[in-house]
């Protein structure tokens, strides 16, 4: 049964401490994403990477980190640096990066609420 | 700056109407467009999309129609039914630093289909 799994569903931090959420793909897809939703706004890009051990900024990149050590999983961090963390985080996956050709499937997203 | 826009943040239509779901966007260079379905807690799915080179494409009750001269495209169902009640996100291809290409995504519109 192939797909996106985002753990937790919900997380609650408290304020200046770090956190990192999970995403694994089992579709063999080269590419993967990190978006932000806030209410009432469009996905925001973060991070993304087209292949393994290489990864690139989005459009809202500070305060966040990434890795992509294996092809399936791509954690991301938020730092304490992240001024207003509390968000609805969305990760995606595409077997490339071009929209036209490679749809991008999206996971279940995890609800970061730092206190 | 929003390069994508969705004006009506809400639509509301009986069962068995057509919903009509508006997008407008800024960027001439913008070539592939999508439009995503999104449920509450969930992440967003694929739904129809056209190239800029068409102005038509239909799937089953879904059809969206680019208009390229006024930079508009919509999203019409036909029948609508309660089931396609939803969030629905707008988004453009646009190409990135590096060559690859990423989405931009609207706000969206919250579709209410009433039995």
């Amino acid at each position: 049964d192939g797909g996106i799994t985002q753990s937790p569903k919900y997380l609650f931090r408290k304020e200046g401490q770090n956190v990192t959420l999970s995403c694994e793909q089992n579709l063999n897809h080269d590419a993967m994403y990190w978006y932000r939703q806030d209410p009432g706004q469009g996905l925001r890009l973060i991070y993304y990477s087209q292949i393994v051990n290489d990864f690139q900024k989005g459009d809202i990149a500070e305060g966040y980190s990434v890795s992509r050590e294996k092809k399936e999983s791509f954690p991301l961090t938020v730092t304490s640096a992240q001024k207003n963390p509390t968000a609805f985080y969305l990760c995606a996956s595409s077997i490339g990066t071009a929209p036209s050709t490679d749809t991008q499937y999206f996971g279940p997203g995890t609800r970061l609420t730092v206190l | 700056d929003q390069q994508v826009k969705q004006n009506s943040p809400s639509l509301s239509v009986q069962e068995g109407r057509i919903s009509i779901l508006n997008c407008d966007y800024t960027n001439s260079m913008f070539d592939y467009f999508l439009w995503y379905k999104k449920y509450p807690a969930e992440g967003p799915t694929f739904l129809i999309s056209i190239s800029s080179i068409k102005d038509k494409n239909e799937d089953g009750r879904f059809t969206v129609f680019l208009n390229k001269s006024a930079k508009h495209l919509s999203l019409h169902i036909v029948p609508s039914q309660p089931g396609d009640s939803a969030v629905y996100f707008c988004a453009a291809s646009a190409y990135y630093q590096g060559g690859s290409e990423k989405l931009v995504f609207g706000k969206g519109t919250k579709l209410t289909v009433n039995p």
